[in-house]
């Protein structure tokens, strides 16, 4: 059984610019969560998507968004980059609540 | 609002039993989780606690107490490959819907 996939890998922006980063959960998975990772924040919640509905956000500004389509994949995007959105962005999927399922990450550099 | 503490680095010896504590204080709450990510890598789960008490999983264990907002992990036989980070995280049922809030990790070094 696959595992999550997220693509890209790692990314290279400018401030200004906007990104789409994309989740394939595990199949038969509904469930997509995405995180921001950094050394002196650790991994913080972005949002969660489930059926494609965003059922809880976490705190952070409009600039950060995210779907998920029909099949369960999902895509974040980011409007506006700072330097501060430098991160490594991850992606869980879950079938239930007991456990998450995360992909490999793709690492955001904005310069 | 949410608040994880755990320590943020330890060092134990190869063969050695290390416990790893976390503390919260949350608004709401529906099970804690424990991550284990090494550097460079997505984290991968290693236990749930819904309820008190202990969880034993090989040589991983985890214990909860509601009551006292405290969770600790113990590994024992300690080896080389259980250096990383172990984050310790919380689900909030508020409003319905699940949100899993980490703690910022603690950095465990394993040394010979």
């Amino acid at each position: 059984k696959a595992g999550v996939t997220q693509t890209p890998r790692y990314l290279i922006k400018t401030r200004g610019q906007q990104v789409t980063l994309s989740c394939s959960p595990i199949s038969g998975h509904r469930s997509v969560s995405w995180y921001q990772q950094t050394p002196g924040q650790g991994l913080q919640f972005l949002f969660e998507y489930f059926s494609e509905t965003q059922r809880n956000k976490g705190n952070f500004p409009g600039r950060f968004s995210g779907r998920q389509f029909s099949n369960s994949r999902s895509e974040m995007n980011v409007s506006t980059l700072e330097l501060g959105d430098s991160a490594l962005y991850l992606c869980a999927s879950s079938l239930a609540d007991n456990e998450q399922f995360f992909g490999p990450g793709t690492r955001l550099t904005v310069l | 609002g949410q608040n994880i503490d755990q320590p943020t680095e330890m060092t134990a010896t190869e063969g050695a039993i290390v416990q790893i504590n976390c503390t919260y204080q949350t608004s709401g709450f529906n099970g804690l989780f424990w991550y284990q990510q090494h550097a460079g890598e997505a984290p991968t789960f290693l236990s749930y606690n819904v309820l008190d008490g202990l969880e034993e999983k090989g040589r991983f264990s985890s214990f909860l107490s509601r009551s006292k907002g405290y969770s600790y992990l113990l590994l024992k036989e300690l080896q080389m490959k259980d250096s990383a980070s172990y984050l310790c995280a919380v689900r909030d049922p508020r409003g319905g819907y699940q949100k899993v809030t980490f703690g910022i990790g603690t950095k465990l070094q394993v040394i010979p």
